[in-house]
């Protein structure tokens, strides 16, 4: 079974800076990798998403990500947020054979301020 | 626009009392989800369904029911049985397939009252 862990619960940063959430992934087979964001008391929005072939994915809102095969891990970047980004994210894993189902980890709340 | 309809968006409930949550979605999906979600817990499935007339059981599917009569539709029951019903409950629907991402309707927040 898969398993997805996202480091840091929450994440604080200053508007105009770079941040990094990070996600490390468990799984014997290969992966779909997903990151989501919800705002407060809405459903989940998807930002990007790896399936295959270039390790670095682009998405929505200036988020990148990039999936490292060695290290199982996603991370998810933006080289310069904005309050509009505070929001709680969350990274999510499928694998062949699972249905479509998503397991998802325990998100990070990324707090910006002035 | 194609989306995915939650109703009601909050939702309170008596002890010993069954509520249903509604999920409509016309984006033509095949596969519909239930989550859960609690602080700190991130999503959890509760049931799933890849096709009409059909569903299986997640991984919190204990209190809980669903029934699947018609592609656009997934109503989630909440029974008696649930002993900690209060949560964020969320819907979903993709493409079948592992590499389809899902979308998500906007919640129903359940409390007990």
């Amino acid at each position: 079974a898969q398993s997805v862990t996202q480091l840091d619960s929450q994440v604080p940063v200053f508007e105009e800076a770079p941040v990094e959430l990070r996600c490390n992934y468990s799984s014997s087979v290969s992966v779909y990798l997903f990151w989501y964001v919800q705002y407060p008391n809405q459903g989940l929005q998807l930002l990007l998403k790896y399936l295959s072939g270039s390790t670095l994915v682009k998405g929505i809102n200036g988020f990148e990500a990039e999936f490292n095969k060695s290290q199982t891990s996603f991370h998810l970047r933006k080289p310069s947020v904005h309050i509009s980004d505070t929001a709680e994210y969350f990274c999510a894993v499928s694998t062949t054979g699972t249905a479509s189902k998503l397991t998802f980890g325990t998100g990070t709340r990324l707090q910006v301020t002035l | 626009d194609g989306g995915i309809t939650q109703s009601p968006k909050y939702l309170f409930r008596k002890e010993g009392q069954n509520v249903t949550l509604s999920c409509e979605q016309n984006l033509n999906h095949d596969a519909m989800y239930w989550y859960r979600q609690d602080p700190g817990q991130g999503l959890r499935l509760i049931y799933y369904s890849q096709i009409v007339n059909d569903f299986q059981k997640g991984d919190i599917a204990e209190g809980y029911s669903v029934s699947r009569e018609k592609k656009e539709s997934f109503p989630l029951t909440v029974t008696s049985a649930q002993k900690n019903p209060t949560a964020f409950y969320l819907c979903a629907s993709s493409m079948r397939g592992e590499e389809q991402p899902q979308h998500f309707g906007d919640g129903t927040r359940l409390s007990i009252l």
